[in-house]
């Protein structure tokens, strides 16, 4: 159990709906991060939040958004949903002390139909 | 920008034999270097990592990797494998400058036979 939780675990939408994944990062773990997991891309970075702030964006599509409460929690909302955007999301947090040891959570596994 | 190449889609070895998991990286800065496994339906676990020092590091689960820069490469070992370490091996890299955030190859997937 790396500490780090997400919900929902499953999620099955439709073409055109919105959905919002949550993660929330180890206990005193102030950076998160998501990424999503799809057969055809690998895993990519979408975007970083630390302590509330955007500090690094990937390849985050504009129908995609982030934001990091001020609990640290996270939330990544998906819009106009196509049947492309199907993939596993993850987050994972860290420590800013230690380069690139981030702590990934189970992942959100979203279906659009 | 930096890209990682992971050289083996798949890699199949029977039980106590050693492996090897090739990973090539590209960079315009220096970088420091990872790999993470994923286990069947979970998240990915941090292997091991070079940050600077020694270039051999070793590992959780008896895992070790070798980063030799004039090759640009970071092979990650062990040298008799169990069941157990079925899994999906990603070799990820970051810039030491920069955001931090980690570039992943394709990953390498590694299935044990008895």
């Amino acid at each position: 159990d790396s500490g780090v939780t997400q919900t929902p675990k499953h999620l099955i939408t439709a073409t055109g709906q919105r959905v919002t994944l949550r993660c929330s990062p180890r206990s005193g773990d102030l950076s998160v991060y998501w990424y999503q997991q799809s057969l055809d891309q690998g895993l990519q970075f979408l975007i970083q939040y630390y302590n509330g702030e955007e500090r690094a964006k990937g390849n985050i599509l504009e129908r995609f958004s982030a934001q990091q409460f001020p609990d640290l929690h996270s939330e990544l909302n998906l819009s106009s949903l196509e049947l492309g955007d199907s993939a596993l999301y993850f987050c994972a947090s860290s420590a800013t002390s230690v380069p690139g040891e981030q702590y990934f959570g189970p992942g959100t596994r979203l279906t659009v139909t | 920008a930096q890209s990682v190449t992971q050289l083996d889609s798949q890699v199949p070895v029977f039980e106590e034999a050693p492996v090897e998991l090739r990973c090539n990286y590209s960079s315009s800065v220096s970088v420091y270097l990872f790999w993470y496994v994923q286990y069947p339906n979970q998240g990915l676990q941090l292997l091991l990592k070079y940050l600077s020092g020694s270039t051999l590091v070793k590992g959780i689960n008896g895992f070790e990797a070798e980063f030799n820069k004039s090759q640009t490469s970071f092979h990650l070992r062990k040298p008799s494998v169990h069941i157990s370490d079925t899994a999906e091996y990603f070799c990820a890299v970051m810039g030491i400058q920069g955001a931090q955030k980690l570039v992943f190859g394709q990953g390498t997937r590694l299935t044990i036979n008895p």
